[in-house]
Protein backbone atom coordinates (compact mmCIF):
# COMPACT_ATOMS: atom_id res chain seq x y z
CA UNK A 1 0.00 0.00 0.00
CA UNK A 2 1.00 3.55 -0.40
CA UNK A 3 2.60 5.23 2.67
CA UNK A 4 4.06 8.68 3.93
CA UNK A 5 7.76 9.37 4.57
CA UNK A 6 9.83 11.62 5.72
CA UNK A 7 12.70 13.38 4.13
CA UNK A 8 14.70 13.69 7.29
CA UNK A 9 14.53 11.69 10.53
CA UNK A 10 16.62 14.37 12.08
CA UNK A 11 16.80 18.22 12.49
CA UNK A 12 18.47 20.56 15.39
CA UNK A 13 17.76 23.90 15.01
CA UNK A 14 19.09 27.16 17.64
CA UNK A 15 16.14 28.46 19.81
CA UNK A 16 14.52 31.27 18.25
CA UNK A 17 15.06 29.72 14.60
CA UNK A 18 12.78 28.82 12.94
CA UNK A 19 12.11 24.94 11.56
CA UNK A 20 10.68 23.27 8.69
CA UNK A 21 10.03 19.66 8.75
CA UNK A 22 9.07 17.70 5.22
CA UNK A 23 7.01 15.02 4.65
CA UNK A 24 6.30 13.54 1.06
CA UNK A 25 3.08 11.42 0.61
CA UNK A 26 2.50 9.26 -2.31
CA UNK A 27 -1.73 8.62 -2.29
CA UNK A 28 -2.70 10.62 -4.52
CA UNK A 29 -6.45 9.60 -2.98
CA UNK A 30 -5.52 10.75 0.58
CA UNK A 31 -7.72 14.07 1.30
CA UNK A 32 -6.52 15.21 4.65
CA UNK A 33 -3.20 15.14 6.45
CA UNK A 34 -1.79 16.15 10.00
CA UNK A 35 1.25 16.79 12.21
CA UNK A 36 1.28 15.34 15.29
CA UNK A 37 4.08 16.20 17.94
CA UNK A 38 4.94 12.94 20.05
CA UNK A 39 7.01 13.88 23.59
CA UNK A 40 8.96 11.20 25.18
CA UNK A 41 6.32 8.55 27.09
CA UNK A 42 3.89 10.28 25.47
CA UNK A 43 0.88 9.64 23.09
CA UNK A 44 1.00 11.97 19.63
CA UNK A 45 -0.56 14.77 20.00
CA UNK A 46 -2.78 17.19 17.45
CA UNK A 47 -0.43 20.02 16.05
CA UNK A 48 -2.70 21.09 13.20
CA UNK A 49 -4.20 19.80 9.94
CA UNK A 50 -5.26 20.45 6.29
CA UNK A 51 -7.47 19.60 3.83
CA UNK A 52 -6.85 19.00 0.31
CA UNK A 53 -9.07 21.64 -0.91
CA UNK A 54 -6.29 24.19 0.85
CA UNK A 55 -2.84 24.90 0.41
CA UNK A 56 -2.19 26.83 3.57
CA UNK A 57 -3.18 26.95 7.14
CA UNK A 58 -2.00 28.59 10.44
CA UNK A 59 -2.12 28.29 13.28
CA UNK A 60 -0.32 29.65 16.75
CA UNK A 61 3.40 29.63 15.69
CA UNK A 62 2.99 26.71 13.46
CA UNK A 63 1.90 26.92 9.32
CA UNK A 64 1.18 23.55 7.20
CA UNK A 65 1.91 24.14 3.43
CA UNK A 66 -0.04 21.12 1.01
CA UNK A 67 1.86 21.06 -2.43
CA UNK A 68 -0.92 18.33 -3.98
CA UNK A 69 1.42 18.74 -7.49
CA UNK A 70 4.40 17.29 -5.84
CA UNK A 71 2.82 15.49 -2.80
CA UNK A 72 4.37 17.42 -0.15
CA UNK A 73 3.58 18.37 3.11
CA UNK A 74 5.90 21.00 5.31
CA UNK A 75 5.49 21.88 8.62
CA UNK A 76 7.01 25.37 9.60
CA UNK A 77 7.47 25.78 13.35
CA UNK A 78 8.17 29.68 13.83
CA UNK A 79 10.42 30.91 17.07
CA UNK A 80 11.38 27.38 17.79
CA UNK A 81 11.50 27.02 22.07
CA UNK A 82 13.54 24.02 23.85
CA UNK A 83 9.72 22.97 24.47
CA UNK A 84 9.70 21.87 20.81
CA UNK A 85 12.01 19.42 20.56
CA UNK A 86 9.97 15.78 20.20
CA UNK A 87 9.48 13.88 17.69
CA UNK A 88 6.90 15.12 14.39
CA UNK A 89 4.60 12.74 12.60
CA UNK A 90 2.60 13.35 9.17
CA UNK A 91 -0.30 11.66 8.82
CA UNK A 92 -2.48 11.59 5.99
CA UNK A 93 -5.90 10.01 5.43
CA UNK A 94 -7.46 8.49 2.34
CA UNK A 95 -11.15 9.81 0.64
CA UNK A 96 -13.70 7.45 2.84
CA UNK A 97 -11.14 5.97 4.94
CA UNK A 98 -13.48 6.40 7.99
CA UNK A 99 -10.97 8.62 9.57
CA UNK A 100 -8.08 6.14 9.47
CA UNK A 101 -4.37 7.56 9.26
CA UNK A 102 -1.19 6.14 7.70
CA UNK A 103 1.66 7.80 9.25
CA UNK A 104 4.96 8.52 8.30
CA UNK A 105 8.38 7.87 10.13
CA UNK A 106 9.29 10.71 11.91
CA UNK A 107 11.60 13.97 12.77
CA UNK A 108 13.18 14.23 15.72
CA UNK A 109 13.60 18.10 16.27
CA UNK A 110 16.00 19.05 18.87
CA UNK A 111 16.31 22.49 19.30
CA UNK A 112 19.12 24.23 21.29
CA UNK A 113 19.22 26.84 24.10
CA UNK B 1 -12.47 15.61 31.23
CA UNK B 2 -9.98 12.61 30.82
CA UNK B 3 -9.47 12.58 27.02
CA UNK B 4 -8.46 8.83 26.42
CA UNK B 5 -7.05 6.57 29.09
CA UNK B 6 -5.44 3.73 28.06
CA UNK B 7 -4.86 0.65 31.12
CA UNK B 8 -2.07 -0.44 32.12
CA UNK B 9 0.83 1.11 31.16
CA UNK B 10 2.85 -1.33 31.13
CA UNK B 11 3.06 -5.34 31.13
CA UNK B 12 5.26 -7.95 30.74
CA UNK B 13 4.12 -11.35 29.03
CA UNK B 14 5.95 -14.45 28.38
CA UNK B 15 5.36 -15.79 24.91
CA UNK B 16 2.21 -17.71 24.79
CA UNK B 17 0.57 -15.87 27.51
CA UNK B 18 -2.67 -13.73 26.91
CA UNK B 19 -3.79 -10.21 27.87
CA UNK B 20 -6.35 -7.25 27.14
CA UNK B 21 -5.54 -3.88 27.19
CA UNK B 22 -7.79 -1.17 28.01
CA UNK B 23 -8.64 2.00 26.22
CA UNK B 24 -11.65 4.64 27.54
CA UNK B 25 -12.33 7.67 26.38
CA UNK B 26 -15.07 10.01 27.56
CA UNK B 27 -15.39 12.58 24.60
CA UNK B 28 -18.04 10.31 23.24
CA UNK B 29 -16.19 10.10 20.17
CA UNK B 30 -17.70 7.20 17.78
CA UNK B 31 -14.42 6.01 16.11
CA UNK B 32 -12.14 4.23 17.67
CA UNK B 33 -8.24 3.18 16.83
CA UNK B 34 -5.68 0.70 18.35
CA UNK B 35 -2.45 1.37 16.98
CA UNK B 36 1.15 -0.26 17.34
CA UNK B 37 4.59 1.81 17.59
CA UNK B 38 7.88 0.05 17.12
CA UNK B 39 11.35 1.88 17.03
CA UNK B 40 12.28 3.81 14.00
CA UNK B 41 8.85 3.47 12.62
CA UNK B 42 5.46 5.64 12.51
CA UNK B 43 2.60 4.16 14.17
CA UNK B 44 0.68 1.16 12.11
CA UNK B 45 -3.72 0.84 12.62
CA UNK B 46 -4.38 -2.86 13.89
CA UNK B 47 -8.08 -2.52 14.25
CA UNK B 48 -10.55 0.50 14.59
CA UNK B 49 -14.10 0.99 15.36
CA UNK B 50 -16.41 3.34 13.57
CA UNK B 51 -19.13 2.75 16.25
CA UNK B 52 -20.83 0.44 19.24
CA UNK B 53 -20.73 -3.10 18.50
CA UNK B 54 -18.75 -2.50 15.31
CA UNK B 55 -14.62 -3.36 14.62
CA UNK B 56 -12.68 -3.66 11.49
CA UNK B 57 -9.14 -4.71 10.56
CA UNK B 58 -6.56 -2.18 9.95
CA UNK B 59 -3.08 -2.83 8.56
CA UNK B 60 -1.55 -4.99 10.72
CA UNK B 61 -4.44 -6.98 12.93
CA UNK B 62 -2.85 -10.35 13.02
CA UNK B 63 -2.09 -12.01 16.38
CA UNK B 64 -4.65 -9.24 17.77
CA UNK B 65 -8.40 -8.99 18.21
CA UNK B 66 -10.99 -5.99 19.48
CA UNK B 67 -14.00 -5.84 21.24
CA UNK B 68 -16.45 -2.74 20.86
CA UNK B 69 -19.23 -3.40 23.80
CA UNK B 70 -19.69 -0.54 25.06
CA UNK B 71 -19.22 3.39 22.83
CA UNK B 72 -16.44 4.84 25.59
CA UNK B 73 -14.32 1.61 25.63
CA UNK B 74 -12.21 -0.78 22.94
CA UNK B 75 -10.15 -3.84 24.34
CA UNK B 76 -7.07 -4.98 22.44
CA UNK B 77 -6.55 -9.01 23.14
CA UNK B 78 -3.67 -10.71 22.06
CA UNK B 79 -4.55 -14.35 22.83
CA UNK B 80 -1.28 -16.04 22.31
CA UNK B 81 1.69 -13.41 22.77
CA UNK B 82 4.67 -13.44 20.39
CA UNK B 83 8.31 -11.18 20.84
CA UNK B 84 6.85 -9.90 17.53
CA UNK B 85 4.18 -7.89 19.62
CA UNK B 86 6.51 -6.24 21.53
CA UNK B 87 5.33 -2.75 21.05
CA UNK B 88 4.01 0.44 22.30
CA UNK B 89 0.46 0.42 21.97
CA UNK B 90 -1.71 3.53 21.25
CA UNK B 91 -5.02 4.11 21.83
CA UNK B 92 -7.29 6.99 19.97
CA UNK B 93 -10.59 8.17 19.06
CA UNK B 94 -12.26 10.85 17.21
CA UNK B 95 -15.13 12.10 15.82
CA UNK B 96 -15.23 11.57 12.14
CA UNK B 97 -13.66 14.34 10.15
CA UNK B 98 -11.73 15.35 13.10
CA UNK B 99 -7.99 14.80 14.45
CA UNK B 100 -7.17 11.61 16.44
CA UNK B 101 -7.29 12.07 20.20
CA UNK B 102 -4.65 9.26 21.67
CA UNK B 103 -3.72 7.98 24.89
CA UNK B 104 -0.29 7.79 26.60
CA UNK B 105 0.41 4.14 25.63
CA UNK B 106 0.57 1.21 26.92
CA UNK B 107 4.59 -0.83 26.37
CA UNK B 108 4.63 -4.21 26.32
CA UNK B 109 7.51 -6.88 26.34
CA UNK B 110 6.91 -10.18 25.58
CA UNK B 111 9.94 -12.47 26.21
Amino acid sequence: GESVGLHLPTLSVQEGDNSIINCAYSNSASDYFIWYKQESGKGPQFIIDIRSNMDKRQGQRVTVLLNKTVKHLSLQIAATQPGDSAVYFCAEKERGSYGKLTFGQGTILTVHP
Amino acid sequence: NAGVTQTPKFRVLKTGQSMTLLCAQDMNHEYMYWYRQDPGMGLRLIHYSVGEGTTAKGEVPDGYNVSRLKKQNFLLGLESAAPSQTSVYFCASSYGGSPLHFGNGTRLTVT
